[in-house]
């Protein structure tokens, strides 16, 4: 079965620092994706970035970079340049075989940044 | 802006009343999904709307159900609310999958449901 593990409960980092959240996939299928969400305290689920599993280079997004090692297994999320708008949850997800895009979550990291 | 909507925000109701979360789109996307979040945890899929066939996870209670009358509304129907049903309900919406793409998930702002 597939399955997506995030290790850090919590992390803290400074502003203008970059910070890495760790995330762990398992899956016996050739071609799967992986996903990051931020949940800020108000709830609502915003989509940051995609890395495709027959993707050669890492994915990037303005401030967001996926550190993606397919033979570990792993897609960490970099976030560079923190601000304090950053502190949030973050998820990381990866999309089931079948016909729709279903996606698995991690438990998730809150993410706090500091003046 | 294209988006997802979902109404109420925040919604209380009573051991056991039914109770009705909508969710809109202006997306136009086929896929419909209704997820549970309950503090500190990760979302868990309820279910999904692929066009109007309807998938439910095997491991959501009979005492969920939803509707979608069109492509653009879709209604998460909750017969006879428990308290352990009290979390965030979250709808979102992604386009038709194609080969070789993944298509992210669009999210609404959620609703939270308080059971009394």
């Amino acid at each position: 079965a597939q399955k997506i593990t995030q290790t850090q409960p919590g992390m803290f980092v400074q502003e203008k620092e970059a910070v890495t959240l760790d995330c762990t996939y398992d899956t016996s299928d050739q071609s799967y994706g992986l996903f990051w969400y931020k949940q800020p305290s108000s709830g609502e689920m915003i989509f940051l970035i995609y890395q495709g599993s027959y993707d050669e280079q890492n994915a990037t997004e303005g401030r967001y970079s996926l550190n993606f090692q397919k033979a570990r297994k792993s897609a960490n999320l970099v976030i560079s340049a923190s601000q304090l708008g950053d502190s949030a949850m973050y998820f990381c997800a990866m999309r089931e075989g079948g016909a729709a895009d279903k996606l698995i979550f991690g438990t998730g990291t809150r993410l706090q940044v500091f003046p | 802006d294209a988006m997802v909507i979902q109404n109420p925000r925040y919604q209380v109701t009573q051991f056991g009343k039914p109770v009705t979360l909508s969710c809109s789109q202006t997306l136009n996307h086929n896929v419909m999904y209704w997820y549970q979040q309950k503090s500190s945890q990760a979302p868990k899929l309820l279910f999904h709307y692929y066009d109007k066939d309807f998938n439910n996870e095997a491991d959501t209670p009979d005492n969920f159900q939803s509707r979608r009358p069109n492509t653009s509304f879709c209604f998460l129907d909750i017969r006879s609310p428990g308290l352990g049903d009290a979390a965030m309900y979250l709808c979102a919406t992604s386009r038709d999958q194609e080969p070789g793409v993944d298509n992210e998930q669009f999210f609404g702002p959620g609703t939270r449901l308080t059971v009394l």
